[in-house]
């Protein structure tokens, strides 16, 4: 079945370093991934997505791009701060079927001042 | 903006009791869903519904049931309830593919609800 398997943490930086969360799947025909982020206490919220091979999603200066030859997702951001420590996770959706999300088991980003 | 409630944040129940999680989303959306989130294991699906009366079961049922009597609300319930089901439950909802809200399979979650069982 379908899979996501991402880094272990905890990843521990200093402010201003450059992040890089590896994520790698498999699955069946072409799905849609995802990047979504827990902040403490919180549920979880949609960081990017990217839909097709070669697509780039991006926000809040995160990155990552849908790479089908080796099957990866690799979240980036140049310049980390304090206020992105929080739990990453990969997911990946499907084209058929309900949408399913099939998530990674989360990587916690910790960045000191 | 897309919002998804949960009746609680936090719940302390005892071994045996039946116990009520609530979902509540405004968003119109089609498909909602149920995950239990356990340290080191990520999120798993227990069940999710793709329409009023409808449910599908998901990774992880046993133990569990739904309700979706409404198409904004969504229960989970859990008939017996046993220490190891002690977790963190996150209701999620989505449009279908193509629809408005953020393309296709893009989950809208909940704040979750911090469940403990004694």
């Amino acid at each position: 079945g379908d899979s996501v398997t991402q880094m272990e943490g905890p990843v521990t930086l200093s402010e201003e370093a450059f992040l890089t969360i590896n994520c790698t799947y498999t699955a069946t025909g072409y799905p849609s991934l995802f990047w979504y982020v827990q902040y403490p206490g919180e549920g979880l919220q949609l960081l990017l997505k990217a839909t097709k091979a070669d697509d780039k999603g991006s926000n809040k200066g995160f990155e990552a791009t849908y790479r089908k030859e080796t099957t990866s997702f690799h979240l980036e951001k140049g310049s980390v701060q304090v206020s992105d420590s929080a739990v990453y996770f990969c997911a990946l959706s499907s084209p058929v079927g309900f949408q399913k999300l099939v998530f990674g088991t989360g990587t916690r980003l910790l960045v000191s001042p | 903006d897309v919002k998804v409630t949960q009746s609680s944040r936090y719940l302390v129940k005892r071994t045996g009791e039946k116990v009520f999680l609530e979902c509540v989303q405004d968003m119109d959306h089609e498909n909602m869903f149920w995950y239990r989130q356990d340290p080191g294991l990520g999120l798993r699906l227990i069940y999710f519904s793709y329409d009023v009366k409808m449910k599908e079961k998901g990774d992880i049922p046993e133990g569990y049931s739904v309700s979706r009597e409404k198409k904004e609300r969504f229960s989970l319930i859990l008939e017996s309830a046993s220490t190891n089901q002690t977790s963190m439950y996150l209701c999620a909802s989505s449009s279908p593919p193509g629809g408005l809200a953020g393309g296709p399979g893009t989950q809208y979650f909940g704040p979750g609800t911090r469940l403990l069982v004694l």
